[in-house]
């Protein structure tokens, strides 16, 4: 069972770069989310696809963030242009369309914009 | 908004359970109770979720009032692993896809 995997771990960037994160689900799993957080503060929650759609954006994401999901299986979160406020743990977690809905998150990818 | 009050930071000592309390009064009938937790550098961790009866699993007990506005999760034999921030969610999950997280109960376990 490989859980919930994040690309890079770890990314350091200067201002108005461009990064882009990788998310690989549980195999399964049809349903993919992005959350953000800040230190201090829960998980913030960004967007979500179901097979290759992406269902909900919150308010949150600006135009500078864009998630994909092509196949429906691993996802991609790019932010350009990014800001020192971009800094942030980048959640990704997957769960199966069942009544419970319960999420598995992976270990997270640590943004830090210089 | 999170819809669920929790304390900010509890401590336990090891090897006593560990009984942390949430307030949900605004919950309504079709909502469930989830339990997160997230230990230091890592994602959130599912615990264990119920809808009105108490809920047990291999990791945690979950006792829910019978009027469901307050639920306490139970950690039944602390040790320092169980050091972390829990999160206590309401969710309608057959609608509310996204989890809507607080600010948690950061729980530190004593030696």
């Amino acid at each position: 069972d490989t859980g919930v995997s994040q690309d890079p771990r770890h990314k350091i960037t200067k201002r108005g770069q461009n990064v882009t994160f990788r998310c690989d689900p549980i195999s399964e799993h049809n349903r993919l989310y992005w959350y953000r957080q800040t230190l201090g503060q829960g998980p913030e929650f960004l967007t979500y696809f179901q097979n290759e759609a992406q269902l909900e954006k919150s308010r949150l994401l600006s135009d500078r963030f864009s998630a994909e999901r092509p196949k429906g299986s691993f996802s991609t979160l790019e932010i350009q242009r990014t800001e020192q406020g971009d800094s942030a743990m980048y959640l990704c977690a997957s769960s199966l369309s069942s009544a419970y809905n319960e999420q598995f998150f992976g270990p997270g990818t640590r943004l830090t914009v210089l | 908004d999170a819809k669920t009050t929790q304390p900010p930071s509890m401590d336990c000592a090891e090897g006593r359970a560990a009984n942390l309390p949430c307030n949900h009064s605004t919950i309504s009938g079709n909502e469930y109770v989830y339990w997160y937790r997230q230990i230091h550098s890592q994602g959130p961790q599912y615990i264990i979720h119920g809808l009105k009866n108490n809920e047990t699993n291999e990791m945690a007990s979950l006792i829910i009032t019978e009027d469901r506005k307050s639920s306490t999760l139970i950690l039944p034999h602390a040790t320092l692993r169980d050091t972390a921030v829990y999160y206590c969610i309401v969710r309608f999950t057959q609608r509310d896809d996204k989890i809507i997280f607080g600010k948690g109960t950061r729980l530190h376990i004593l030696p």
